[in-house]
């Protein structure tokens, strides 16, 4: 069963805008990341989040957590067109690589040139 | 250094058949993760191998088994195939011990007709 539930399904900008994207989920999480897959291919993680942090940076990506009503949102800035792809949220019950990730959804992110 | 790799790329079966697909983990990972992916949904967590053995499952049939070996490269098996097989199957390593990362193969793009 998919975990978190992403928003919105598709979202369409022009080069140079920010693109927002949320997500929300039901459990308990140690932590939460994002990914990008482009074209149906392998996933690229993005940024991890964890559990008793409420924002991060990595370059142009903005991620913030709300553990209170279990969400989280993805702010990628200034997008280029290389930004197209689809995003994906997924949760961590607890630590460590070996976590079993429960993905979202997904995201469709057009950025047009 | 090589990341994630899987094979084959792309593989067409009849229903009822069984398929065998296989990954290599990035160097220096001893776990494997295998998720399936449906058009258009996220990845869900079919199982994960540590010490050749099968560490976690998610929701799946005992129709999907798998195999981890000495070398840590891994199998995923799926007997009776059914239509709703059809799906991408990403692979994942990581490293016990290690925090979080894990990393994704290009995947296995599985049709059954």
């Amino acid at each position: 069963s998919q975990q978190g539930e992403e928003d919105p399904q598709a979202l369409s900008i022009q080069e140079g805008e920010n693109a927002t994207m949320n997500c929300s989920y039901k459990t308990s999480i140690n932590n939460l990341q994002w990914y990008r897959q482009n074209s149906g291919r392998g996933l690229v993680h993005l940024i991890l989040i964890r559990s008793n942090e409420r924002e991060k940076h990595s370059g142009r990506l903005r991620v913030t957590l709300d553990t209170s009503k279990k969400s989280s949102s993805l702010l990628i800035t200034a997008s280029r067109a290389a930004d197209t792809a689809s995003y994906f949220c997924a949760t961590a019950p607890y630590t460590g690589a070996n976590s079993k990730l429960t993905f979202g959804k997904g995201i469709t992110l057009s950025v047009r040139p | 250094d090589a990341g994630v790799t899987q094979s084959p790329t792309h593989l067409i079966k009849t229903r009822g058949q069984q398929v065998t697909l296989r990954c290599s983990p990035k160097s220096g990972h001893d776990t494997v993760s295998w998720y399936q992916q449906a058009l258009g949904q996220g990845p869900q967590f079919i199982f994960q191998y540590y010490e050749e053995e099968e560490r976690q499952r998610g929701n799946f049939p005992d129709r999907f088994s798998g195999h981890q070996f000495p070398n840590y490269s891994s199998e995923l098996n799926v007997n009776a195939l059914l239509l709703g097989d059809s799906a991408l199957y990403l692979c994942a390593s990581s490293l016990q011990g290690e925090s979080y990362e894990q990393y994704f193969g290009p995947g296995t793009r599985l049709t059954v007709t």
